[in-house]
């Protein structure tokens, strides 16, 4: 069964930094593109960043560019997210996301098969 | 910036047709992908590349797209299909994904 289970979320003052995680299992997490996807309160779904299956291409929002930093770390089966200088603006519920990928088609284009149940960032002072 | 557009809500009787579209951006050759969101859940797909379904989706759930409009159809409206609904496509141009903003289905 595959199974995304991200971590760090909290409450976090204006200017502050936050790492999230997500630890993957149940399927090949070195075969796999991945995703951040969040959801301010109320609002819709808005992309974060993007990463390849192996870090060689690694995109991102102009809402966090310069700010937030994708990583993942195949042999821990985990991907991370590195935000720094967070906003009012960043508070949202974070999904870690896997990237439909199949042996012809793997990239930046393909579907969202599978979701994490969310981990909530709160930035207020 | 670019902008993926959704009508914000659609209502439909149960046994009724509804249709959700998604518009605003030149698709090209990307596939669109919809998503189904229940309240306090995350998304679930319902359909990818346009037009298929991943298992488990019932057949009710249908895609299509034409030149710059992607809709969603679900036949045969039920219930428990009430839920928000997005679609989402690969911008080349900026190497940006699109989410569209949301559409509230209501079953009357």
């Amino acid at each position: 069964e595959v199974q995304l289970v991200e971590s760090g979320g909290g409450l976090v003052q204006p200017g502050g930094s936050l790492r999230l995680s997500c630890a993957a299992s149940g399927f090949s997490f070195s075969s796999y593109s991945m995703s951040w996807v969040r959801q301010a309160p109320g609002k819709g779904l808005e992309w974060v960043s993007y990463i390849s299956s192996s870090s060689s291409t690694i995109y991102y929002a102009d809402s966090v560019k310069g700010r937030f930093t994708l990583s993942r770390d195949n042999a821990k089966n985990s991907l991370y997210l590195q935000m720094s200088g967070l906003r009012d603006e960043d508070t949202a519920v974070y999904y870690c996301a896997r990237g439909r990928c199949t042996p012809v088609s793997c990239y930046s284009g393909v579907a969202i098969d599978y979701w994490g149940q969310g981990s909530l960032v709160t930035v207020s002072s | 910036s670019y902008v993926l557009t959704q009508p914000p809500s659609v209502s439909v009787a149960p046994g009724q047709t509804a249709r959700i579209s998604c518009g605003g951006t030149n698709f090209g050759s990307e596939g669109v992908h919809w998503y189904q969101q229940r309240p306090g859940q995350a998304p679930v797909l319902v359909v990818y590349d346009d037009n298929d379904r991943p298992s488990g989706i019932p057949e009710r759930f249908s895609g299509s797209k034409s030149g710059n409009t992607a809709t969603l159809t679900i036949s045969r409206v039920e219930d428990g299909d009430e839920a928000d609904y997005y679609c989402q496509v690969w911008h080349s141009d900026s190497d940006h994904v699109l989410f569209g903003g949301g559409t509230k289905l209501t079953v009357l």
